[in-house]
């Protein structure tokens, strides 16, 4: 079956500029993760969404949101970008909420550039 | 609070050697998950192992063995006759066991070059 998909993969934004990542999760994920990855912070829980809900958030700035759609998709927005916003951001798709039961698969990662 | 210490950023080592990365952990659950992840040039973070923390039994899968020791809070990756295609970075992970579980907390990664 099909992985994890996100686009675009690749993202040149200015700074000011707002941006939408999309993630598409296996077949049957209810649950989408994301994450940030920057070579000074590492790899950073943004937040979770299952059955379109918010159910944990890390510990970013509110001009990080997202959402998730009834077929489980879903978008992360950053708003009013910044230089440090530049990162990989990485999407995790898991059966059910949170890695209890089982693993996340993770996608290939948008690779967002703020100039 | 919970943390995943690497120890090693980098590691070198000649094609067919052994090769172990290290990986250390805090946490103050007694149920927990530890994970180990690769990650290729090509950005996905792939899957390699999940262990709850009632199971130290240590686990080999062809090439790769993982031992668990809860007494040293440590959770180590072996590659056994290492090869180039295993060159990446690899991450060790943790997290909570339920509904928080989906906040991995992941190790800063140790970049493995298998030189041939």
């Amino acid at each position: 079956k099909a992985g994890v998909t996100q686009t675009p993969r690749y993202l040149i934004k200015t700074r000011g500029q707002q941006v939408t990542l999309s993630c598409s999760p296996i077949s049957g994920h209810r649950s989408v993760s994301w994450y940030q990855q920057t070579p000074g912070q590492g790899l950073q829980f943004l937040f979770e969404y299952f059955s379109e809900t918010q159910r944990n958030k890390g510990n970013f700035p509110g001009r990080f949101s997202g959402r998730q759609f009834s077929n489980s998709r879903s978008e992360m927005n950053v708003s009013t970008l910044e230089l440090g916003d530049s990162a990989l951001y990485l999407c995790a798709s898991s059966l059910r909420a949170g890695a209890s039961g089982t693993e996340a698969f993770f996608g290939q990662g948008t690779r967002l550039t703020v100039v | 609070a919970q943390k995943v210490t690497q120890a090693q950023t980098e590691i070198s080592v000649v094609e067919k050697e052994d090769v172990t990365l290290d990986c250390v952990y805090e946490t103050r659950d007694t149920t927990y998950y530890l994970f180990w992840y690769k990650q290729p040039p090509s950005g996905e973070l792939v899957f390699l192992i999940r262990r709850n923390s009632f199971d130290e039994q240590n686990e080999i899968s062809g090439r790769y063995s993982w031992n668990f020791q809860k007494s040293t809070s440590s959770f180590n990756f072996t590659i056994t006759a290492s090869q180039v295609v295993d060159s990446a970075v690899y991450f060790c992970a943790l997290s909570r066991v339920g509904s928080s579980a989906s906040k991995i907390i992941f190790g800063s990664g140790t970049r493995l070059s298998i030189r041939p």
